[in-house]
């Protein structure tokens, strides 16, 4: 599976958009990315998944490049529950079952 | 409520002792798996087994030992386990198959302190 890059910390003020970004210059064609996020001592939740088109749920969005070799995840409302550890993941999809987490970005909600 | 449970959700044991966590998903997966978050690490996949079957063991140490009796349910036992052994202990399950999404549902996980 393919190695993906996050920044390791992000700051957001309540009410705005969250942008938090994540690239995989590696991935191949029939990976996936997904996202996942942890809140303090919970166990990960699945956000979102696309492949190549954009996609977006009750959660967030996701926006993938052309190239597929970066992506975003957008949470369009942030509130203060929503200061996590987020997960980038790309997973391959006949890669039964492994998810590799790598140490994911840190988003901190602000007042 | 994610559908997944697990217990305990907190255990202290010595190293001489022997305990089993247990893990129950209620939405009918056909894939379980075991994490393992040490403090300031990222999740570690330990397990999993598709259909009752493990398919994956990423050299985990003997001390741990998984069961699967059934697709609804696994167990991780332990013994003679270490201080470096003190984490979170997360359980996850998912649908595998060409039509799923894959997503995986995770426990609240037991948090265990070997002293």
């Amino acid at each position: 599976d393919a190695k993906t890059t996050q920044p390791p910390s992000m700051d957001c003020a309540e009410g705005r958009a969250a942008n938090l970004p994540c690239n995989h210059s590696t991935i191949s064609g029939n990976e996936y990315v997904y996202w996942y996020r942890q809140i303090h001592s919970q166990g990960p939740q699945y956000i979102i998944h696309g492949l190549k088109n954009n996609e977006t749920n009750e959660m967030a969005s996701l926006i993938i490049t052309e190239d597929r070799k970066s992506s975003t995840l957008i949470l369009p409302h942030a509130t203060l529950r929503d200061t996590a550890v987020y997960y980038c993941i790309v997973r391959d999809s006949g890669n039964t079952g492994k998810l590799i987490f790598g140490q994911g970005t840190t988003l901190q909600v602000k007042p | 409520e994610t559908g997944v449970t697990q217990t305990p959700r907190h255990l202290v044991m010595g190293m001489t002792n022997k305990k089993s966590l247990k893990c129950e998903q209620h939405l009918g997966h056909n894939a379980m798996y075991w994490y393992k978050q040490s403090a300031k690490k990222p999740l570690e996949l330990m397990f999993v087994y598709n259909f009752k079957e493990q398919t994956e063991n990423n050299s985990v140490p003997s001390r741990f030992s998984p069961e699967c009796p059934n697709s609804s349910h696994l167990f991780l036992h332990l013994h003679t386990l270490q201080p470096e052994d003190s984490a979170l202990y997360l359980c996850a399950s998912s649908q595998e198959g060409s039509y799923s999404y894959n997503e995986q549902f995770f426990g609240p996980g037991t948090r265990l302190t070997v002293l």
